[in-house]
């Protein structure tokens, strides 16, 4: 089935610097990636939907100015959490979406657990 | 606006009874339904899923099925084992085609030996 990665699996980092997190479709093209938060014990929320060569949609109370997205090429969108502060500790988790066969598919990347000190 | 309600956990179970994780649903239009699976430590999976009213989603000994008339798309397994512990969530994908799930807020499932 198809793959989807996430870079780095784990960061830990000092408040006030900023993060990248990379998802990667392995061996397909996605023009439609989605980034979601999950705080321990709870649901995925929504953060933002990433789009192929065009802005980001960011769901409402979500800063775009904070977690900044590039799509940049239909294997690779990058979430980058700028001056991270320790409530923005959470497991981010990322997905792509696909169609095969005509079904409409999302294949979700392994996540990535960021602590900020 | 759309939403997915599940019932809250965790569940603990025996090995081999019978499971049941309620979900149900609040969507316009005519929404595809999803279960998804997170073992400890790994991303989510997709387990089954339904798209339209009196479907049947089944995959590996579990199944739901797509009930309109209640709203509902409740997880079943007739026996679990040690190894269905996990997190399970319910989801839906509105009729509009963005792509985008709405979750639930997930339920831990223990198997006990």
């Amino acid at each position: 089935g198809a793959v989807v990665s996430q870079h780095p699996s784990w960061v830990i980092c000092k408040s006030g610097t900023s993060v990248k997190i990379e998802c990667r479709s392995l061996d397909f093209q996605a023009t439609t990636m989605f980034w979601y938060r999950q705080f321990p014990k709870q649901s995925l929320m929504l953060m933002a939907t990433s789009n192929e060569g065009s802005k980001a949609t960011y769901e409402q109370g979500v800063e775009k100015d904070k977690f900044l997205i590039n799509h940049a090429s239909l294997t690779l969108s990058t979430l980058t959490v700028t001056s991270a502060h320790p409530e923005d500790s959470s497991f981010y988790i990322c997905s792509a979406k696909t169609t095969s066969g005509g079904a409409l598919t999302q294949y979700f990347g392994p996540g990535t657990r960021l602590l900020v000190l | 606006g759309d939403s997915v309600t599940q019932m809250e956990g965790p569940v603990t179970l025996s090995e081999e009874a019978f499971l049941t994780i309620n979900c149900t649903y609040t969507a316009t239009g005519y929404p595809s339904l999803f279960w998804y699976v997170q073992y400890p430590g790994e991303g989510l999976q997709l387990l089954l899923k339904a798209t339209k009213a009196d479907d049947k989603g089944s995959n590996k000994g579990f199944e739901a099925t797509y009930r309109k008339e209640t709203t509902s798309f409740h997880l079943e397994k007739g026996s679990v084992q040690v190894s269905d512990s996990a997190v399970y969530f319910c989801a839906l994908r509105g009729s509009s085609n963005t792509g985008k799930l709405i979750f639930g807020q997930g339920t831990t499932l223990q198997v006990k030996p």
